[in-house]
C-alpha cells in the first residue's frame, strides 16, 4: 500500500545533541510538509517542499532546518534542541498540480520526541 | 486572527448514538477546501472527510458525513452509530492558498470518548 513512513516513531535525544527525523513516501506526491504538534494542540506547520523548493514559515526558530534528497524522503534537523522541542512530529504529502482538487494531505504516523 | 474555529468541550458519546461536531471557519477567498482529520492517541493523523467550496451537495463518507452551510461559514461532522474506535481528537483545517501554495489551517480540535 502506498503510503507516508516516519522513523523512529519514538526518539529520545538529550539537550543541546543534533536529531534527524526522517520521512519517506511512496505516494509520489510531489509536496511535502512537517508539522510540529505539541499536547492538546493543533498541528502547527513548519516547513513544507513543494516539488524542490523549500517555503519556511515566518515563524519557524532557526534551530529546524529540511532537506528533500530526493521526491521520496524528507529530513526534519534539529540543531540543538531545548526542552520546548519536545512535541510529536508529523510528516505529510500532497499531490499539488495546480488547478482544482482537494490537495488532500496524507500524514505518517508522526515521531514522538522526547528531549532530556 | 483564527480561520478555523472549534470551540466544543470534550465530549461523551454513548455507543451507537450520532454526533455533532462544530465547526466555523473565516475566509475571503471563494475557493477553499474543508477537511475533518481524526487523531487518535497513536498520533497519526487520519483524513475522513472533504468539502470543495463550490461542491453542491454535502460530502459523505460511510458514517461520516458534513453539513455544509456556506453562508453561516460552517462545516459541522456528523458521526452517525458511533463506535468505541471513534474516540478520538477530531480535527476541521481549511486549505487555504499563500504565496501560490496550498497549505492546511488547523482548528484546536474535539476531543470524543465513546462509551459503552
Amino acid at each position: 500500500d502506498a503510503m507516508v513512513i516516519q522513523n523512529p516513531r519514538y526518539q529520545v535525544t538529550q539537550f543541546g545533541k543534533p536529531v534527524t527525523l526522517s520521512c519517506s513516501q511512496t505516494l509520489n506526491h510531489n509536496v511535502m510538509y512537517w508539522y510540529q504538534q505539541k499536547s492538546s494542540q493543533a498541528p502547527k506547520l513548519l516547513f513544507h517542499y513543494y516539488d524542490k523548493d523549500f517555503n519556511n514559515e515566518a515563524d519557524t526558530p532557526d534551530n529546524f532546518q529540511s532537506r528533500r534528497p530526493n521526491t521520496s524522503f524528507c529530513f526534519l534537523d534539529i540543531r540543538s534542541p531545548g526542552l520546548g522541542d519536545a512535541a510529536m512530529y508529523l510528516c505529510a504529502t500532497s499531490r499539488d498540480l495546480g488547478g482544482q482538487g482537494s490537495y488532500e494531505q496524507y500524514f505518517g504516523p508522526g515521531t514522538r520526541l522526547t528531549v532530556t | 486572527a483564527q480561520k478555523i474555529t472549534q470551540t466544543q468541550p470534550g465530549m461523551f458519546v454513548q455507543e451507537k448514538e450520532a454526533v455533532t461536531l462544530d465547526c466555523t471557519y473565516d475566509t475571503s477567498d471563494p475557493s477553499y477546501g474543508l477537511f475533518w482529520y481524526k487523531q487518535p492517541s497513536s498520533g497519526e493523523m487520519i483524513f475522513l472527510i472533504y468539502q470543495g467550496s463550490y461542491d453542491q451537495q454535502n460530502a459523505t463518507e460511510g458514517r461520516y458525513s458534513l453539513n455544509f452551510q456556506k453562508a453561516r461559514k460552517s462545516a459541522n461532522l456528523v458521526i452517525s452509530a458511533s463506535q468505541l474506535g471513534d474516540s478520538a481528537m477530531y480535527f476541521c483545517a481549511m486549505r487555504e492558498v499563500l504565496y501560490g501554495n496550498n497549505r492546511l489551517a488547523f482548528g484546536k480540535g474535539n476531543q470524543v470518548v465513546v462509551i459503552p
